[in-house]
């Protein structure tokens, strides 16, 4: 059975950085692409980054390029997303999800998701 | 940039009843590259359908998806208490991206 599990969510203050991380299990995660999707507090799903399998293509949402980096490893079957500069935009519940094999973003598996909360 | 555009915002009906939602995007879908996700409160996303009209595993056959191009729906035949939820269209070709959601409610 695929499991996604997000950790390191919490509340960081404006300016800040966090980082979330995705342990995955019941399946070859080093063949597979990961996405990350948000979802602020009552709003709809925004895909946010997504890493090929073997790393070598990342893509990003426009508006967070920059900000963000995605990166994976496969030895130990997890994947991340480094949050800079923190807005309280940027709010959300943050969702791991499975995508095909090597690259791409229909999302076949999704984890429980991790709660970002930017507050002073 | 293409833009979904989902209908109704919100769909009232009842358990048995047929509810068809839409997804309109503003350029042609890539190889009808148009997925649907289903979203009860509390949970994370479960993927419905891919490829406009195939089912994702384990999916009941009383959900189906059709269309192409620029206009997709999604039917749900004969709605069970558990099938209330928000829905989501997504395009998974180039630039991925959202709908903005269908609240189907009782």
């Amino acid at each position: 059975e695929v499991q996604l599990v997000e950790s390191g969510g919490g509340l960081v203050k404006p300016g800040g950085s966090l980082r979330l991380s995705c342990a995955a299990s019941g399946f070859t995660f080093s063949s597979y692409s990961m996405t990350w999707v948000r979802q602020a507090p009552g709003k709809g799903l925004e895909w946010v980054s997504t890493i090929s399998s073997t790393s070598n293509y990342l893509s990003y949402a426009d508006s967070l390029r920059g900000r963000f980096t995605v990166s994976r490893d496969n030895a130990n079957n997890s994947v991340f997303l480094q949050m800079n500069s923190l807005r309280v935009e940027d709010t959300a519940v943050y969702y791991c999800a499975r995508g095909p094999l090597g690259f791409g973003d229909l999302l076949y598996a999704w984890g429980q998701g991790a709660l970002v909360t930017v507050s002073s | 940039e293409i833009v979904l555009t989902q209908s109704p915002g919100t769909l009232s009906l009842s358990a048995g009843e047929r509810a068809t939602l839409s997804c309109r995007a503003s350029q042609s879908v890539t190889s009808n590259s148009l997925a649907w996700y289903q979203q009860k409160p509390g949970q994370a996303p479960r993927l419905l359908i891919y490829g406009a009209s195939s089912r994702a595993n384990g999916v009941p056959d009383r959900f189906s998806g059709s269309g192409s191009g620029t206009d997709f729906s999604l039917t749900i035949s004969g709605l069970k208490p558990e099938d209330f939820a928000v829905y989501y269209c997504q395009q998974y070709g180039d630039s991925p991206l959202f709908g903005q959601g269908t609240k189907l409610e009782i």
